[in-house]
C-alpha cells in the first residue's frame, strides 16, 4: 500500500508569496494531521482533523495559516503570506480509525524554505 | 503539550554494540511510540507500547512501557551501520490524539 504521499518535497519561495502545502493520507485513515519540524522547537502539532473535519487548530502558529480537507484523501496547508521564520519540514501524518490504536504515519515532508 | 525529556541526545558507538536511549515525562501517558527519522525523511513508526509494562520487540528493537506510565526506553541489540539516524519518543495522553514528541536521539555507528 502506498503511505502518505505529500506534495512537493521542496518549495523555495520569496518572503510574501503564497505556499500550498498538500497532502495524501492512507486509504482508510479518517484522522490526519499536520506537523512542523524545526531545530529549534522540534515536532510541534499544527492542526488535526477527523473524518475532513477540524478538531484542535491550537497550534496553527497565526492567521497566516490556514488548513483544509474538503475529502478523506486530500488536505492543504496554506500559508499567505509566508515569511522567512516559516521556514521549517512540514510533515501530514494519518491514522487509522478507532479509538484503540495511536499509531500515526508520516510522509516523507515538504521542506519549505522562505527566503 | 507535555514536555517530553528524551535522553541521550546523541551517541556515537561501534557497529555491534548495543543501544539504550529513554524517555521520561512529567505526565501519564497511555500510549508510547518510537519512531525513526532518516536524513531527508518522515519519521518512520518503530514500536508502539499500549499497556504498562509492556515490553515488545521488533526484530533487533526492544521497547518498554514503564510501570509508572510516565517512561520508556527503546534498545537496540548488536547495532549495524543501517541504523543511523535520529530517534523519537513521543506520547500520547489518556483520551489525547497528539503526539507529545521528545526531542531525539541522534544515533551515529561506525563500521
Amino acid at each position: 500500500d502506498a503511505g502518505v504521499i505529500q506534495s512537493p518535497r521542496h518549495e523555495v519561495t520569496e518572503m510574501g508569496q503564497e505556499v500550498t502545502l498538500r497532502c495524501k493520507p492512507i486509504s482508510g485513515h479518517n484522522s490526519l494531521f499536520w506537523y512542523r519540524q524545526t531545530m529549534m522547537r522540534g515536532l510541534e502539532l499544527l492542526i488535526y482533523f477527523n473524518n475532513n473535519v477540524p478538531i484542535d487548530d491550537s497550534g496553527m502558529p497565526e492567521d497566516r495559516f490556514s488548513a483544509k480537507m474538503p475529502n478523506a484523501s486530500f488536505s492543504t496547508l496554506k500559508i499567505q503570506p509566508s515569511e522567512p521564520r516559516d521556514s521549517a519540514v512540514y510533515f501530514c501524518a494519518s491514522r487509522i480509525p478507532g479509538g484503540t490504536y495511536n499509531e500515526q504515519f508520516f510522509g516523507p515532508g515538504t521542506r519549505l524554505t522562505v527566503l | 503539550g507535555q514536555q517530553l525529556n528524551q535522553s541521550p541526545q546523541s551517541m556515537f558507538i561501534q557497529e555491534g554494540e548495543d543501544v539504550s536511549m529513554n524517555c521520561t515525562s512529567s505526565s501519564i501517558f497511555n500510549t508510547w511510540l518510537w519512531y525513526k527519522q532518516d536524513p531527508g525523511e518522515g519519521p518512520v513508526l518503530l514500536i508502539a507500547l499500549y499497556k504498562a509494562g509492556e515490553l515488545t520487540s521488533n526484530g533487533r528493537l526492544t521497547a518498554q512501557f514503564g510501570i509508572t506510565r510516565k517512561d520508556s526506553f527503546l534498545n537496540i541489540s548488536a547495532s549495524i551501520p543501517s541504523d543511523v539516524g535520529i530517534y523519537f519518543c513521543a506520547g500520547i495522553s489518556n483520551s489525547g490524539y497528539a503526539l507529545n514528541f521528545g526531542k531525539g536521539t541522534s544515533l551515529l555507528v561506525t563500521p
